[in-house]
């Protein structure tokens, strides 16, 4: 499955709204009726940090200004008002098949 | 609290082995899911193995026959057994508890 991220970069002013999308190349609806796709954060020399599962589920301690939400293969993380501490590399997943795979990330910087 | 610490990373020639570990704690490596993903600056994130709670593992095409990946409960550490290294596997390498918790990462680098 091809995870497709746009857009690749992206300036924000902080306290304006930012918006991520993703699209797969192919269904990510298991018959269990969840849909495995996944949000990410890579902060500069970190390992990634699980922001949004199942597409729409904030991890715990993340903040409500994130949110993810779904168009048929569409997905969408927005960022309701940005924050310094929100830059970094943004990406993408799909564990609804083997091999898993990312999108190629979008990498969000502060104006 | 999460932890995964990964250890066994550094240089090596091409043809080479290498072993990777990634000691858990704050839960068991043997009741969830767990999966080895690698990072590098050309490719981005590549998955490269998974090991479910039955035993049972699965590999990216690009290192299936050269990696395997075990798990020893007694210890809560999982392992990446690498050989035949290539150029290619060069990157970062992380161990995830699923998808909820990645450990810092490892270079490996392959290299003459």
């Amino acid at each position: 499955i091809v995870m497709t991220q746009t857009p690749l970069s992206l300036s924000v002013t902080p306290g304006q709204p930012a918006s991520i999308s993703c699209k797969s190349s192919q269904s990510l609806l298991h018959s269990d009726e969840k849909t495995y796709l996944y949000w990410y954060l890579q902060k500069p020399g970190q390992p990634p940090q699980l922001l949004i599962y199942e597409v729409s589920h904030r991890f715990s301690g993340v903040p409500d200004r994130f949110s993810g939400s779904e168009s048929g293969t569409n997905f969408t993380l927005k960022i309701s008002r940005v924050e310094a501490e929100d830059v970094g590399t943004y990406y993408c997943m799909q564990s609804i098949q083997l091999p898993l795979t990312f999108g190629g990330g979008t990498k969000v910087e502060i104006k | 609290e999460v932890q995964l610490v990964v250890s066994g990373g550094g240089l090596i020639q091409p043809g080479g082995s290498l072993r990777l570990s990634c000691a858990a704690s704050g839960f068991s490596v043997s009741s969830t899911y767990m999966n080895w993903v690698r990072q590098t600056p050309g490719k981005g994130l590549e998955w490269v193995s998974v090991i479910y709670r039955g035993g049972s593992t699965y590999y990216a095409d690009s290192v299936k026959g050269r990696f395997t990946f075990s798990r020893d409960s007694s210890k809560n550490t999982l392992y990446l057994q690498m050989n035949t290294l290539r150029a290619e596997d060069t990157a970062v390498y992380y161990c995830t508890k699923a998808w909820d918790y990645w450990g810092q990462g490892i270079l490996v680098t392959v290299s003459s």
